[in-house]
């Protein structure tokens, strides 16, 4: 069964330091991996994607995320925070079969103070 | 990407009535996800609507209670039936497409039920 993990309920990080949100997941086979962000009353919006190739993808908004196989995480950060980005954000894997959907972690509510 | 619209955005409702949610994508899609999305939690998968068969429900949600249909490529509704105050959440819509590995959501229907 596939499973995400996302440690922490909270972050809190001052604006302008830099910025990680953990994730760990459990699939069998190839993970897709991705990203959502949520701000109130809003819906979800994608971030990035990690597929195949290369450990670091970079996303929108100037966030990135680092693939590792061997720890099976897919860790979300940002060199730099922004006070706008104080936003509940979502880890989801799912298989790489096609038409299977995501599977989303517990979330994590970013808090960036000025 | 694709283009989901969800209707009602928002609603609140008598218990022990029933809602019917749509979703209409801009663009011929295979699968549709509904999920749902308990206040403060994260997203869970209530089922996947292929066109032209029954939806595959996941643990914990059944048709009698969440009736789904897909009558072509680009549309689905949820119905929410016999509600209770217990299912006050977010419904979101969701599809998949095949040149692309990331969900793309709706912005969701906010149920209350009172």
């Amino acid at each position: 069964a596939q499973s995400v993990a996302q440690p922490e309920d909270q972050v809190n990080v001052a604006e302008g330091n830099p910025l990680t949100v953990k994730c760990t997941y459990s699939v069998s086979g190839n993970p897709y991996l991705f990203w959502y962000v949520q701000y109130p009353n809003r819906g979800l919006q994608f971030l990035l994607k990690y597929i195949t190739g290369d450990n670091l993808v970079k996303g929108s908004y100037g966030f990135e995320a680092e693939f590792n196989k061997s720890q099976t995480s897919f860790h979300l950060k940002k060199p730099s925070a922004l006070v706008s980005d104080s936003a509940l954000y979502f880890c989801a894997v799912r298989t790489n079969q096609a038409g299977t959907a995501l599977i989303f972690g517990k979330g994590t509510t970013l808090s960036v103070s000025s | 990407s694709a283009v989901i619209s969800q209707k009602p955005s928002r609603d609140i409702c008598q218990r022990g009535t029933s809602l019917t949610i749509q979703c209409q994508v801009d663009s011929q899609v295979t699968m549709m996800f509904w999920y749902r999305q308990q206040p403060g939690q994260s997203l869970t998968l209530i089922a996947t609507a292929n066109q032209g068969s029954e939806a595959t429900y996941e643990s914990g949600f059944v048709i009698d209670k969440f009736p789904i249909s897909r009558p072509n490529l680009t549309f689905s509704t949820l119905t929410v039936s016999n509600m209770s105050p217990e299912d006050s959440s977010i419904y979101l819509c969701s599809v998949t497409r095949g040149d692309s590995a990331e969900a793309f959501f709706g912005q969701g229907t906010r149920l209350t039920v009172v």
